[in-house]
């Protein structure tokens, strides 16, 4: 089955700052990867995701992008701010969502 | 609209009793999950729903667990003869199956063991 792995687990930066979270994955099946915040106390909540015929995609701020080659993908942030601080989950699925599994999380930290 | 809802947002149990919870998920979602997470701990998957297929039950810890969707729509699921090991929050998400396969997850329900 399918395993993601994620790092670092734990990612302090700078306000202003760019972070970045990477995650790898095994199953050259998977052609969708989804990144989920979390704030302390929520719910998880969708912030961006990426198709496998898609190198790259941006929303604002927010950047992913994919090698499906190396099965590997990355989230960046730019500018960062001290509400980006939370726990950001990676994830990867088949085209039906049915193998839908998620990193073990990076928690981030946006120091001012 | 509504979102995912579920119920209880807190479950106090003793050790050895059976519980119930519970996961409305977003009206036309066909996808359901369920999802355990402990305390600063990632995502654990627990079980996948979709449409009248055969639910996909590979990440249940034991069979102590168990789950069932009614009707395409409300999903329950059950821990028997509960362990402390079984306190976390248990949380449930619901999607459409293309062309977005975004999850919208409740709440969660808190279970505590004792």
């Amino acid at each position: 089955g399918e395993n993601v792995e994620q790092h670092p687990s734990t990612l302090s930066v700078q306000e202003g700052d760019s972070a970045v979270i990477k995650c790898t994955y095994s199953d050259s099946a998977s052609n969708y990867f989804p990144w989920y915040k979390q704030e302390l106390g929520k719910r998880p909540q969708l912030i961006i995701d990426i198709r496998s015929n898609v190198g790259e995609k941006k929303d604002q701020r927010i950047a992913v992008t994919l090698n499906k080659t190396a099965k590997h993908f990355s989230l960046h942030i730019t500018e960062t701010q001290p509400e980006d601080s939370a726990v950001y989950f990676c994830a990867a699925s088949d085209n039906y969502g049915q193998n839908f599994v998620f990193g073990p999380g990076t928690r981030l930290s946006v120091l001012p | 609209g509504a979102g995912v809802s579920q119920s209880p947002s807190n479950k106090v149990t003793e050790k050895g009793k059976d519980v119930e919870l519970r996961c409305d998920p977003i009206s036309g979602h066909t996808a359901l999950y369920w999802y355990r997470q402990s305390l600063g701990q990632g995502l654990e998957f627990l079980i996948y729903f979709q449409g009248n297929s055969a639910p996909d039950k590979s990440g249940l810890p034991s069979d102590r667990f168990s789950a069932e969707r009614t009707g395409g729509s409300v999903s329950t699921l059950t821990i028997q003869r509960t362990q402390q090991e079984d306190s976390a929050v248990y949380l449930c998400a619901s999607s459409l199956v293309g062309p977005s396969y975004e999850q919208y997850f409740g709440p969660g329900t808190r279970l505590t063991v004792t």
